[in-house]
């Protein structure tokens, strides 16, 4: 099976704050990969398909890129609800896997 | 609008079975891939099992051979069928929708329901 890492497992920053989160697959996966936001107690949210699709009504200071084994995710400036839990996912292979998830906390 | 409710979660002793329901409206399912994903307490998510549209079925490796997906077209649900269950099995599970076939992103979640394994 693929194994997808995320780095780093936790972060805390500040309001305003621009943060990059980086998932690395253990082979290529072209553009397989997407972003989930999870809130306490809530299901995941689906932020950016395909490595760099940002979903409708996501806001514009998410964004993702790259491809084939090393993807980011990309928070501009950190708004007070940004604070969560992030995961990637990748979907290139018939089994799916998801990274371990990264808790980006207010510092 | 698309939504998806999970039923079927409680408390089974190690060994038993338990059957999961997700029942979708808003689209059919039979047209898109389904899929559950499942999270321990605490822990992260993990991808369980797929179905895809055309019938063809996939399974993580801890649950493969102990889990079986189905659909029930008429009734426009997905199914996730436990044996063998275990205490590392506890968890919410979650119903979630695939609407592209190529990129494969989950779309759309339900609210999920919680399974615990213990005697």
């Amino acid at each position: 099976d693929i194994r997808v890492t995320q780095s780093p497992s936790s972060l805390s920053a500040s309001v305003g704050d621009r943060v990059t989160i980086t998932c690395r697959a253990s082979q290529r996966i072209t553009s397989y990969l997407n972003w989930y936001q999870q809130k306490a107690g809530k299901a995941p949210n689906l932020l950016i398909s395909a490595a760099s699709n940002l979903q409708s009504g996501v806001p514009s200071r998410f964004s993702g890129g790259g491809s084939g084994t090393d993807f980011t995710l990309n928070i501009s400036s950190l708004q007070p609800e940004d604070f969560a839990t992030y995961y990637c996912q990748q979907t290139y292979s018939t089994v799916y896997t998801f990274g371990q998830g990264t808790k980006l906390e207010i510092k | 609008e698309v939504q998806l409710v999970e039923s079927g979660g409680g408390l089974i002793q190690p060994g038993g079975s338990l059957r999961l329901s997700c029942a979708a409206s808003g689209f059919t399912v039979s047209s898109n891939y389904m899929n559950w994903v499942r999270q321990a307490p605490g822990k992260g998510l993990e991808w369980v099992s797929v179905i895809y549209s055309g019938g063809s079925t996939y399974y993580a490796d801890s649950v493969q051979g102990r889990f079986t997906i189905s659909r029930d077209t008429s009734k426009n649900m997905v199914f996730l069928h436990m044996n063998s269950l275990r205490a590392e099995d506890t968890a919410v599970y979650y119903c979630a929708r695939t609407q592209s076939p190529y990129t494969a992103e989950l779309d759309y979640w339900g609210q999920g329901t919680l399974v615990t394994v213990s005697s």
